[in-house]
């Protein structure tokens, strides 16, 4: 299965700020998704990035928030825009995996926005 | 809407105890599904994976589907306080390609020794 390096792993923001959360994957995959995670709360996707093409977000999620890139087939980043408190949360980038079968996911990058 | 529905709990049972968790769908046409386990401070890691009807083993781990109910389950035999974990069931549309997945909100699982 995909291994898929992220970074940072935490970081504490001044609101106002942006933060870029990057994702590489050790093997080319199609699709990579970015969700976020709140305390005591499920995941909810945030975008679907394809290599090439421009994301596809969620419904309440937008570009200029959130703008991503997919370079190639084995990274992506997730740019947090124009932080506020309410942007505090885990951000995972998640991958597909061989075959599509289930997604593996990053180790996450805690933001705390201050 | 599609939503996934889990009990919250968190469900206890003793070491060496079945753990049952639960999960309900609203998508008939779903055709994939998924149990992923998530330590605490820690990112999901998928477990199981069932794309037919009826039971699927793995060690300790059986994953149980019935699509007529929209219902699929997690059996863990013989809970080992390391279990202890929030699961999480997910939904897949599609069989095989690529999709999203749609994320129920986790059943915390404590295991005492």
């Amino acid at each position: 299965s995909a291994v898929i390096s992220q970074k940072p792993s935490r970081d504490i923001c001044q609101r106002g700020t942006s933060l870029t959360i990057q994702c590489q994957v050790d093997s080319q995959v199609t699709m990579m998704f970015w969700y976020r995670q709140q305390p005591g709360q499920s995941l909810t996707l945030i975008a679907t990035a394809n290599q090439g093409s421009e994301a596809t977000y969620e419904s309440g999620f937008v570009i200029d928030k959130f703008p991503i890139s997919r370079p190639n087939l084995t990274f992506s980043t997730l740019t947090v825009s124009n932080m506020s408190p309410e942007d505090s949360s885990i951000y995972l980038c998640s991958a597909d995996r061989v075959g599509g079968h289930g997604y593996t996911f990053g180790s996450g990058t805690r933001l705390t926005v201050v | 809407q599609k939503e996934v529905e889990q009990n919250s709990g968190p469900l206890s049972v003793p070491e060496g105890a079945i753990a049952s968790l639960n999960c309900t769908y609203s998508d008939r046409g779903s055709q994939s599904f998924f149990w992923y386990r998530q330590y605490s401070g820690k990112s999901p890691e998928l477990i199981m994976s069932i794309y037919s009807n009826g039971d699927k083993e793995d060690g300790r781990f059986t994953a149980q589907l019935n699509k007529a109910s929209q219902y699929v389950s997690l059996l863990i035999r013989d809970s080992q306080p390391s279990d202890s974990a929030t699961y999480l069931c997910a939904v897949n549309p599609l069989a095989s390609g690529y999709s999203t997945l749609t994320f129920g909100k986790g059943t915390m699982l404590l295991v005492s020794p």
